[in-house]
């Protein structure tokens, strides 16, 4: 059975700041993982997704690794801003597309003026 | 990109009343769709697989005949949620999958219910 977690699971940080994120899996054999962010209050918004074939994706201040081996992942947020201020969810599929998605129980971080 | 759509993206309703909640994909056809519940501060946890045409596999812990899943087009989707209780009060939300060759699901921004 897969199981996902995170770590920290909740993270201040000053402005400006570089940080790392980390989620671990199980099960090595996934198709996909994503990560989201999630405001308070509101839905999830796609970062970046990495296929399983894959092992980085970039967007623009965001940078997310996979090594399916070891069963990691890593979100690395440059240069910090207030506005990234949100919880941050890992998810990883099963090994399909259609396969269920498993999500972390995320990360909240805070980036203090 | 690919848009879901939710509807209502909030609702509150007395305890012992039904509610229906939509996920409709906007721009593509989903053969496949899911329900996820978030609890407050806990992440988002598999309720069922809805598949067009046929019914819904649920996971276990679930209770089918109170959140009905109906997937009746290659578009909708709904989760009904039957004479709901306090407890029922959670974030709903649903991703649909355009096709088995897709290699993404994508997420609605969700419906927060509160049964009071």
């Amino acid at each position: 059975k897969q199981e996902v977690t995170q770590i920290p699971a909740a993270l201040s940080v000053p402005e400006g700041e570089n940080l790392v994120l980390n989620c671990s899996f199980t099960d090595s054999a996934i198709y996909n993982l994503q990560w989201f962010r999630q405001d308070p209050g509101k839905g999830l918004t796609s970062l970046l997704l990495i296929q399983s074939s894959q092992r980085e994706q970039t967007s623009g201040r965001l940078n997310a690794s996979l090594d399916k081996s070891s069963g990691r992942s890593t979100l690395y947020i440059a240069a910090s801003q207030p506005g990234d201020s949100a919880t941050y969810l890992c998810a990883v599929w099963g090994k399909t597309s259609y396969d269920k998605v498993i999500f972390g129980p995320g990360t909240s971080l805070s980036v203090i003026p | 990109g690919a848009v879901v759509s939710q509807h209502p993206s909030r609702v509150i309703c007395k305890s012992g009343t039904s509610v229906k909640i939509e996920c409709r994909s906007l721009d593509f056809q989903a053969t496949t769709m899911f329900w996820y519940r978030q609890f407050p501060k806990q992440s988002l946890m598999l309720m069922a697989t809805s598949n067009e045409g046929s019914k819904a596999t649920y996971e276990q812990g679930v209770e089918k005949d109170k959140f009905l899943i109906n997937h009746a087009s290659l578009t909708l989707s709904t989760l009904t949620v039957t004479s709901a209780h306090p407890e029922d009060s959670s974030f709903y939300i649903c991703s649909a999958l355009p096709g088995l060759a897709s290699y993404e699901q994508y997420f609605g921004p969700g419906t927060r219910l509160t049964v009071t």
